[in-house]
């Protein structure tokens, strides 16, 4: 079975820096997909950026990248000018590509001090 | 709707109460997950429901628990005789397709309070 692990269950960051939040998976698979969710205060899960396993380029959404790292089973996200908005529970998920299960790690907490 | 629509937002209800909670998926979209938050813990899947297909339902923690979906659209999930540990945010997603990148979108979850 998939498994996700977010080892900082809570991070701090001074606005307009740059965090990076940490997330490592097992599988035996080739064929998945990884995801990192944002849960602001208002419990609705927002999609952050999505990462393809067989793609070797890192995704970036603005602000917000990952550094997938295929062979250590890797998936951080890095989130540059840290904005007080940014403050939410983040959630790294994984997908199998012949799956449809969401499996998500407990979660990192994220705290913007201004 | 625009979004995932659940309700109610929020319930408070006595142990050993039954309790409904419903989920409006977006529409078109076949494939629909509930999951649970429980406090401190990631999300745990409860069910999965993808056109008229049978649901997988490995997730569910009990027979206490059942969801099922009408029409392909509406999702209602169940919970017969509510204990204390069934305390929880739960949350209902869904998505155009059920496999590869695509984003499932999520609810804002009931929080139930089993008092």
């Amino acid at each position: 079975a998939q498994t996700v692990t977010q080892s900082q269950p809570e991070m701090s960051v001074q606005e307009a820096e740059t965090v990076t939040l940490s997330c490592t998976y097992d599988t035996s698979e080739s064929d998945y997909y990884l995801f990192w969710y944002k849960q602001p205060p208002s419990r609705q899960m927002i999609l952050v950026i999505r990462q393809e396993a067989y793609k070797q380029q890192n995704a970036t959404e603005n602000r917000f990248s990952v550094n997938f790292q295929k062979a250590a089973k890797s998936f951080s996200l890095k989130i540059s000018d840290s904005q007080l908005g940014d403050a939410a529970m983040y959630f790294c998920a994984y997908r199998s590509g012949s799956n449809y299960k969401l499996t998500f790690g407990k979660g990192t907490l994220l705290t913007v001090n201004p | 709707g625009a979004g995932v629509s659940q309700s109610p937002s929020n319930k408070v209800t006595e142990k050993g109460k039954d309790v409904e909670l419903r989920c409006d998926p977006i529409s078109g979209h076949t494939a629909l997950y509930w999951y649970r938050q429980s406090l401190g813990q990631g999300l745990e899947f409860l069910i999965y429901f993808q056109g008229n297909s049978a649901p997988d339902k490995s997730g569910l923690p009990s027979d206490r628990f059942s969801a099922e979906r009408t029409g392909g659209s509406v999702s209602t999930l169940t919970i017969q005789r509510t204990q204390q540990e069934d305390s929880a945010v739960y949350l209902c997603a869904s998505s155009l397709r059920p496999s590869g990148p695509t984003e499932a979108f999520f609810g804002q979850g009931t929080r139930l309070t089993v008092v």
